[in-house]
Formats: C-alpha cells, structure tokens, sequence
C-alpha cells in the first residue's frame, strides 16, 4: 500500500538531547513538509522540500534541522536549542505538476514527542 | 500567499447541515482552495478540493463565488463522528507552494 510513515509514534527524551523523527513515503511525490502541533492549536510548518537535496525554512524553523537526501526519505531532527520542544510532530507529502489534484497533501500519523 | 480566516469554533447537532465559510481576499488566479479534516492525534485528511463554482463528492460540498475571496464548505447532516477541526487552505499548482494551515474551525456536534 502507498503512503507516508512517520516513525516513532511516541518518542520521549531528555532535555537537551539531539532527536531524530523519521519520514518515509512511497508515494512517488517530489515535495515534502513538516509540521509541529500544539495542543488545541492549528499546523505551523517548520521545514519543507519541494525536491531531493534542497530545503527550505518554514516559519518556526529555529531549533529544528532536515535533510533530503533520497526522495522517499525527509527526516526532521530536533535539537537541544529547540526551546519548547514537546509537541506533535506530523510529516506529509504531495505531488507537483500541472492541473489536477496536486495541492492535496498526504499526512503520516503523527511523532508525539516529549522532552523530560 | 494567501492568508485564509475562518471561524474558530462552531457547534451543530446531529442531523443538521453545517457550512463552514472561509475567507481568502489575497487568492491568486492560479490558487486552488482545499479543505482538510483532522480528528486528534491523527494527521490532516483531504475533504474537498475547488478553484470556482461548486463541487460535490461524497462527503461535503464547496461553494465558491465568482470573486473566488471566500468559500464555504458544506457537511450534509452530521453525525457525531463529524467532531474534528477542519481548515480551509489555499495553495497553487503546480504544488511548489509551502502549504499553511490557520487554526482552523473546531467543530463539535451534539446528539
């Protein structure tokens, strides 16, 4: 079956550790976003990459790091200068191209990190 | 981009028909709007999808003006399964675009 997983679904970490939330679709799209979620409050979009090899800042980008080094893969790392980094974290994915369907965005199930 | 605005919350019951109007002033002529529903701890799902008029699949309906500046999304009789908060985007082919979601409208429907 297609479609995007995020890995782990629940994540807990010391405070001031580096962590890695895991990205993976196999539905063939070129562009790729990431997410945090607060409770009771709407998406805001960190990181996102609209091809392999580039990347580019969302509007909370401070704190977090990506990479995009194979077109299935969009992994979102967390570092200890993420200031408040306990929330939930959601991958998605969508195609790009010309006419049709293309701003329907695919989303994973979600990384629920806490930071102790 | 443009921005979108929609109600924050809003309350129904079972069996009642719910629009859900968003506002897009700044829509560019290449913009699609898109609604997304999202249950908690689940990612966003895809609803409806329209550049103008009127469309309808099997789930909801979206109206859109001449003007393209607002849209409503409509839910025939809800049920209470329909709880979620839904958000209104608007984001332009050929999906280059970075996807920004507001806060969304938290609906809650009662038996």
């Amino acid at each position: 079956d297609g479609g995007i997983t995020q890995s782990p679904k629940y994540l807990f970490r010391k405070e001031g550790q580096n962590v890695t939330l895991s990205c993976e679709q196999n539905l063939n799209h070129d562009a790729m976003y990431w997410y945090r979620q607060d409770p009771g409050q709407g998406l805001r979009l960190i990181y996102y990459s609209q091809i392999v090899n580039d990347f580019q800042k969302g509007d909370i980008a401070e704190g977090y790091s990506v990479s995009r080094e194979k077109k299935e893969s969009f992994p979102l790392t967390v570092t200890s200068a993420q200031k408040n980094p306990t929330a939930f974290y959601l991958c998605a994915s969508r195609p790009t191209g010309t006419g049709g369907r293309e701003t329907e965005a695919f989303f994973g199930q979600g990384t629920r990190l806490t930071v102790v | 981009l443009a921005k979108t605005t929609q109600p924050i919350s809003m309350d129904s019951y079972e069996g009642q028909e719910v629009n859900i109007t968003c506002s897009h002033n700044n829509i560019a002529t290449n913009d699609y709007i898109t609604w997304y529903q999202q249950f908690p701890s689940q990612g966003p799902r895809f609803i409806i999808q329209g550049y103008k008029t009127k469309v309808t699949n099997e789930v909801a309906s979206l109206f859109i003006p001449a003007d393209r500046k607002s849209s409503t999304l409509s839910l025939p009789r809800v049920s209470l399964s329909d709880t979620a908060v839904y958000y209104c985007l608007v984001a332009s082919t050929p999906g280059t675009d970075k996807l920004i979601f507001g806060t969304g409208t938290r609906l809650q429907v009662f038996p």
